[in-house]
């Protein structure tokens, strides 16, 4: 089963750019999570879909969005980028949505900004 | 808001020796991930917690859980090199809304 794939890997932007981040889940997984890393807040959780509804927020401005295609593709988009959303961000799917929540994660986008 | 506090923050440790990683959180919770971080690469889930008292291994690390403390540890037996990364915990409260630690960078020298 092929796991959960992240385009682009790699992004270099400039500042007051938008950008858009795409996440293909587990085949039959209808959870999809996004989480920022970096090294100074760690693991941060960005916002859960999960068919093709917003269930979970975290605690993120406005410029961080998202949304969930019938497919349970998501995509999430960061709009006047910040020096300080440079980060690696990771998307992970789960199966149903019920507990347990094990999630698989993708292999990330590294976005720059400049 | 959930905290999760993971000690030691860095590890160095021999090859050979045992050692266990600390995880404290904040709220009640019964679900408790642990993953393991390359450099450079995704997480990687190591063992899923569902319980108080909840017990896994596999190979030289055993997790286990006690809720009742708020307590997760990690455990390495003899360590050996393939063993360094950096290894996270995970507690998720409010549904699929995980909460991290910070973090463990665990070094094994040989």
């Amino acid at each position: 089963k092929a796991g959960v794939t992240q385009t682009p890997r790699y992004l270099i932007k400039t500042r007051g750019q938008q950008v858009t981040l795409s996440c293909s889940p587990i085949s039959g997984h209808r959870s999809v999570s996004w989480y920022q890393q970096t090294p100074g807040q760690g693991l941060q959780f960005l916002f859960e879909y999960f068919s093709e509804t917003q269930r979970n927020k975290g605690n993120f401005p406005g410029r961080f969005s998202g949304r969930q295609f019938s497919n349970s593709r998501s995509e999430m988009n960061v709009s006047t980028l910040e020096l300080g959303d440079s980060a690696l961000y990771l998307c992970a799917s789960s199966t149903t949505g019920l507990a347990p929540y094990e999630q698989y994660f993708g292999p990330g986008t590294r976005l720059t900004v400049t | 808001e959930l905290k999760v506090e993971q000690n030691p923050l860095f590890l160095s440790m021999q090859e050979g020796k045992n050692y266990t990683i600390y995880c404290n959180y904040s709220t009640t919770s019964d679900r408790l991930y642990w993953y393991r971080q390359d450099p450079g690469k995704s997480l990687e889930s190591l063992f899923v917690l569902l319980s108080n008292g909840a017990v896994k291994q596999e190979g030289r690390l055993m997790a286990s859980l006690d809720t009742k403390a708020r307590l997760s540890t990690l455990h390495i037996t003899a360590a050996v090199h393939d063993l360094s990364a950096t290894y996270f915990c995970a507690v998720d409260w409010t549904g699929n809304q995980f909460y991290f630690g910070t973090g463990t960078s665990l070094t094994v020298i040989p």
